[in-house]
């Protein structure tokens, strides 16, 4: 079963700090994604990572940046973390080349910048 | 740009059945998808379907699609306390291969 795991489910930060979320899959997925879930928004993409040190920009990339290093692992940076980045924040895996292959999505992390 | 539109609530009793629906822009939608989330979870893909298909049913569950109007339903038959959750649609377009856009998802609540 596929398992893609958010380092930690709750996370406080204040203002101007510079905040890591951390993500990793053990299926040997090619894709990764970062989405920020907000009521009445739905999903929206920030980044996603089709390779090892290979990203691309979603809808809402500003304010963030991402690195993959490792396949299995994909970081969120917040560089400076702002209150309007206050969210529900789920990375997601994938294989490549089908696109039907489903989104597989980590339980999430709330963040909350005070 | 690409938008799919979702109402945000629907609330039924248990044992009634549940609809759902979606309306999505992009005329090259080429999979259209179910997820369900659970409080406190991630999202769970319940179901997909391929533009080509009008039907397509999975035990409980029936998705339908008109292609012409772009709309997109999910039906849950004999709905259980155990299906109330947020459901999103998503769509995937013929020019792209990975970004999946989804709308705003509807909460269903089922009534005992």
């Amino acid at each position: 079963d596929v398992k893609v795991t958010q380092s930690s489910r709750y996370l406080v930060k204040r203002t101007g700090e510079k905040v890591f979320l951390e993500c990793v899959q053990d299926m040997d997925h090619e894709n990764m994604f970062w989405y920020r879930q907000d009521p009445g928004l739905g999903l929206r993409l920030i980044y996603f990572s089709y390779d090892v040190k290979m990203k691309e920009k979603g809808d809402i990339p500003e304010g963030y940046s991402v690195s993959r290093e490792k396949k299995e692992r994909f970081s969120l940076i917040l560089e400076s973390a702002s209150t309007n980045q206050t969210s529900m924040y789920l990375c997601a895996s994938s294989t490549a080349g089908t696109r039907k292959s489903p989104l597989h999505f980590g339980n999430g992390t709330r963040l909350t910048v005070t | 740009g690409e938008d799919v539109e979702q109402s945000l609530f629907l609330s039924v009793r248990e044992g009634d059945s549940s609809v759902i629906n979606c309306t999505y822009t992009d005329s090259s939608s080429t999979y259209l998808y179910w997820y369900k989330q659970e409080p406190g979870a991630g999202l769970q893909l319940l179901t997909y379907i391929f533009s080509n298909m009008d039907m397509k049913q999975d035990q409980r569950l029936t998705v339908l699609l008109n292609k012409k109007d772009k709309h997109l339903s999910l039906r849950i038959a004999d709905t259980q306390t155990g299906d109330s959750a947020i459901y999103f649609c998503a769509e995937i377009g013929m020019d792209s291969s990975y970004k999946l856009i989804f709308g705003s998802g509807t909460r269903l609540l089922v009534r005992p």
